[in-house]
């Protein structure tokens, strides 16, 4: 089993619609949770974090349910440019060596 | 600031031939990482540094080397080529502090294809 895992796609949606991800992870013992976005044949940028409240940045919502072990990100009212491919990362153990990337869930939104 | 800059952009390379990915960061981090990134899956850590003189294997380190002799700096080295090697490399910073975010800042990637 993947330590962390998402969901390939892609989703498909139109402008305008709210469409979420989930994805996954293994070790319990996590400590940390984030979102990057990866344009194509680009490098990952950082997204949000995930707090453990939930967290929320402008149109995206960020979840985290450690007793089911899966965070989740929502974005509302989706824009064009918000096609890319978003990939989830978690700590498990602390210290940047211990971040381990999921594959990633493809996102293309279409007029 | 140019922020993580990586030369070169594309490499093709014979098997058994070596090569060093150049990788560096004018902000001033004291971490450094090198990850490779293959189609359905996720960046895998290949070495990582936590300042000048000091590096350490990560996920994935067979077949691969680095040094950091400065604090800008992080060349990866491909000692004998493989077709496994095949893939995307990505360098990467990020500050060490104790409250952190583990944001990490990437360099834009280079497309390795060995035949």
């Amino acid at each position: 089993r993947k330590e962390v895992e998402q969901d390939p796609g892609p989703f498909n949606v139109p402008e305008g619609a709210t469409v979420a991800f989930n994805c996954t992870y293994s070790n319990s013992a996590s400590q940390s949770f984030f979102w990057y976005r990866q344009d194509c044949r680009k490098e990952p940028k950082l997204l949000m974090s995930v707090y453990s409240s939930g967290n929320e940045d402008g149109r995206f919502t960020a979840q985290l349910n450690r007793a089911s072990q899966y965070i989740s990100l929502l974005i509302r009212d989706s824009k064009l440019s918000d096609s890319a491919t978003y990939l989830c990362v978690v700590n498990t153990a602390g210290g940047y060596n211990k971040l381990i990337f999921g594959a990633g869930t493809r996102l293309a939104v279409h007029p | 600031n140019a922020g993580v800059t990586q030369t070169p952009k594309f490499q093709v390379l014979k098997t058994g031939q070596s090569m060093t990915l150049q990788c560096a960061q004018d902000m001033n981090h004291e971490y450094m990482s090198w990850y490779r990134q293959d189609p359905g899956m996720g960046l895998r850590l290949i070495h990582y540094s936590v300042g000048a003189g000091i590096t350490d294997q990560g996920e994935v380190p067979n077949g691969y080397n680095v040094s950091r002799s400065t604090t800008e700096d992080f060349p990866l080295r491909l000692l004998s080529a493989a077709p496994s090697q095949t893939s995307v490399y990505f360098c990467a910073s990020s500050p060490l502090r104790s409250s952190v975010s583990y944001e990490q800042y990437f360099g834009p990637g280079t497309r390795l294809t060995v035949t």
